[in-house]
């Protein structure tokens, strides 16, 4: 089946520790996404990629990293300068004209 | 800058009756208008979309919505709600190029009661 897969679907963070949330897509979308989900917030966008090799910053881009190698697959690595990683992340793919398509989304807890 | 406006953080309504969410936008350009609903702990799953043409869109699972630009609004609507519809629904606007960078409300929970 065609879809976008995040995995884990949950993860425990420790104080200080980098971690990496796996986006992987098989529906040959070019632009993939990453969103974090707050209770009242809606959803906030953190980084795009629109192009393998090319991404750019979103609205609170601060203390996380992505990278785009192949065209399948967008990580976002959460960083220890994230201050407040706790959130619910969601990651998607559209291609050029269409609409976004999510996963199922990874539960990032700090203990 | 584009922004999205979701009146009421939660609504609630008897099983049956009408559904109306609304959602008012803010776009310098021709925007594309998207609602999604959310069950807890997944992902968003698309309901509809307006990009160009009728301005009257019928999505899945009986809802639509209806793009007034004049009020800026893309309201959605049920004429039946089920038990079913109880979910987080999410409007979003994008600046309507190639490229999907999509802004969100802030969400309405939708409650259903027998």
């Amino acid at each position: 089946d065609g879809g976008i897969t995040q995995s884990p679907k949950y993860l425990f963070r420790k104080e200080g520790q980098n971690v990496t949330l796996s986006c992987e897509q098989n529906l040959n979308h070019d632009a993939m996404y990453w969103y974090r989900q707050d209770p009242g917030q809606g959803l906030r966008l953190i980084y795009y990629s629109q192009i393998v090799n090319d991404f750019q910053k979103g609205d609170i881009a601060e203390g996380y990293s992505v990278s785009r190698e192949k065209k399948e697959s967008f990580p976002l690595t959460v960083t220890s300068a994230q201050k407040n990683p706790t959130a619910f992340y969601l990651c998607a793919s559209s291609r050029q004209g269409g609409e976004a398509f999510f996963g199922q989304g990874t539960r990032l807890t700090v203990v | 800058a584009q922004s999205v406006t979701q009146l009421g953080s939660h609504v609630s309504v008897s099983e049956g009756a009408l559904v109306l969410l609304r959602c008012n936008y803010s776009s310098s350009v021709p925007p594309y208008l998207f609602w999604y609903v959310q069950y807890p702990n997944q992902g968003l799953q698309l309901l509809l979309k307006y990009t160009t043409g009728a301005t009257l869109v019928k999505g899945i699972n009986g809802f639509e919505a209806e793009f007034k630009k004049s009020e800026t609004s893309f309201h959605l609507t049920k004429p039946s709600a089920h038990m079913s519809d109880a979910a987080e629904y999410f409007c979003a606007v994008s600046e309507g190029s190639s490229f999907q960078k999509l802004v969100f409300g802030t969400g309405t929970r939708l409650l259903v009661s027998p």
